[in-house]
């Protein structure tokens, strides 16, 4: 079945890059997916990469997708406090058959003054 | 153009009862996926509604059910309500079920005492 990991924690300094990483299984997956969490908050959809793309620049955000190795992270440029939260990793094959989402347990970024 | 809204934002029911949830899609959307998340389980899928149709299911008990209306707007309904039935639970909306742009509400905490 489908899974994506994530590991758990993820402690920087601002003004460092963050990179957060995810490993996925399911090989039909179509869209990878990055979001981010809160406290007491929803999710908050960050960017996403089509399976064929290897790369996605979104002003700080830059996703990098190795497809052979099912692994996709998450760069974030210059981060701030406000970038503390929690990231999830999910993909979706996006058919008209399976539109769930699979997340990631998520990885909380600590950014340290 | 207003988010995904849901109500209530909380809630707290005794073990037994059944509880009611809302979602408001974003203005024109017409998918709408429920999730539900809890610090042990993450995020899991529930169902997804289009045009008044339960489209996928995910793995829960029939306990959980849902609906969606003319306009959209969907609400699920968990009966006998569990102590573990404690949980967030997320709707998200998209735009047709071909979209792979998923957005998520600010969530519903459910306390089951």
């Amino acid at each position: 079945g489908e899974d994506v990991e994530q590991s758990l924690f993820l402690s920087v300094r601002e003004g460092d890059s963050s990179v957060i990483n995810c490993t996925y299984t399911d090989s039909s997956s179509t869209y990878l997916y990055w979001y981010k969490q809160e406290p007491g908050a929803g999710l908050q959809l960050l960017t996403y990469i089509f399976s064929n793309m290897d790369m996605k620049q979104d002003q700080r955000l830059t996703v990098l997708l190795n497809k052979k190795d099912k692994h996709l992270s998450l760069r974030i440029a210059d981060t701030q406090t406000g970038d503390s939260a929690i990231y999830f990793c999910a993909e979706g094959p996006m058919d008209t058959g399976r539109r769930a989402l699979t997340f990631g347990s998520g990885t909380r970024l600590q950014v340290q003054p | 153009k207003a988010g995904v809204t849901q109500t209530p934002r909380y809630l707290i029911k005794t073990r037994g009862q059944q509880v009611t949830l809302s979602c408001s899609p974003i203005s024109g959307h017409r998918s709408v996926s429920w999730y539900q998340q809890t610090p042990g389980q993450g995020l899991q899928f529930l169902f997804e509604y289009f045009s008044e149709t339960q489209r996928n299911k995910g793995n829960f008990p029939g306990r959980f059910s849902g609906r969606q209306f003319s306009n959209s707007r969907s609400e699920m309904n968990v009966s006998t309500l569990e102590l573990g039935d404690s949980a967030l639970y997320l709707c998200a909306s998209s735009l047709a079920r071909e979209s792979y742009e998923q957005y998520f509400g600010p969530g519903t905490r459910l306390t089951v005492t």
